[in-house]
């Protein structure tokens, strides 16, 4: 089955870009998203990028995909403390099912 | 606008007890899963339905039921439960597919002991 890969955390000075990275196995043409999850909630959407795209930028977001090598980017720049939390890329399949990746906690330091 | 209400928020059952997780949303969306979040896994898929009376299993669907007869309710049930379903259940609604938004539940921890 389909496969979606993320380190699982990551460490940044606040002002700082934080850049999270994720792969995947599945080919295929579909959306590609990314999830943010704050403690003790949900998650939120924050972007998505349809796989014929190479970038898609978004206020401090910025969406990179390289289609040759599978790979998802999300670069948050000036990173700052609220920005800390989970996240997740995921990739749509058929009937909006959602395979998500095992999630990259980004932590915030002053 | 209350989105998608999931209860309760915590529930500890013991082993072999059955239970329903209730999920209910207010923005007349076809399509709704479940999910369950485990540390170091991710969210994987249990059910989920794109209309009402339609439903289909997801990746782990093996302990769990799931009815749709209303477009706003989806309610996930729980046979007899196992520690190994001890875990965080999201449910979540989106009005269609290909770059559309899932809107998630706050979640509901349920400890089996």
């Amino acid at each position: 089955g389909e496969d979606v890969e993320q380190s699982l955390f990551l460490s940044v000075r606040e002002g700082d870009s934080s850049v999270i990275n994720c792969t995947y196995t599945d080919s295929s043409s579909t959306y590609l998203y990314w999830y943010k999850q704050e403690p003790g909630a949900g998650l939120q959407l924050l972007t998505y990028i349809f796989s014929n795209m190479d970038m898609k930028q978004d206020q401090r977001l910025t969406v990179l995909l390289n289609k040759k090598d599978k790979h998802l980017s999300l670069r948050i720049a000036d990173t700052q403390t609220g920005d800390s939390a989970i996240y997740f890329c995921a990739r749509e399949g058929g009937g909006n099912k959602l395979t998500f990746g095992t999630g990259t906690q980004l932590k915030v330091e002053l | 606008n209350a989105g998608v209400t999931q209860t309760p928020k915590f529930q500890v059952l013991k082993t072999g007890q059955s239970m329903t997780l209730q999920c209910a949303q207010d923005m007349n969306h076809e399509y709704m899963s479940w999910y369950r979040q485990d540390p170091g896994m991710g969210l994987r898929l249990i059910h989920y339905s794109v209309g009402a009376g339609i439903t289909d299993q997801g990746e782990v669907p093996n302990g769990y039921n799931v009815s749709r007869s209303t477009t706003e309710d989806f309610p996930l049930r729980l046979l007899s439960a196992a520690p190994s379903q001890t875990s965080v259940y999201f449910c979540a609604s989106s009005y269609g597919t290909g770059g559309m938004e899932a809107f998630f539940g706050q979640g509901t921890r349920l400890t089996v002991v």
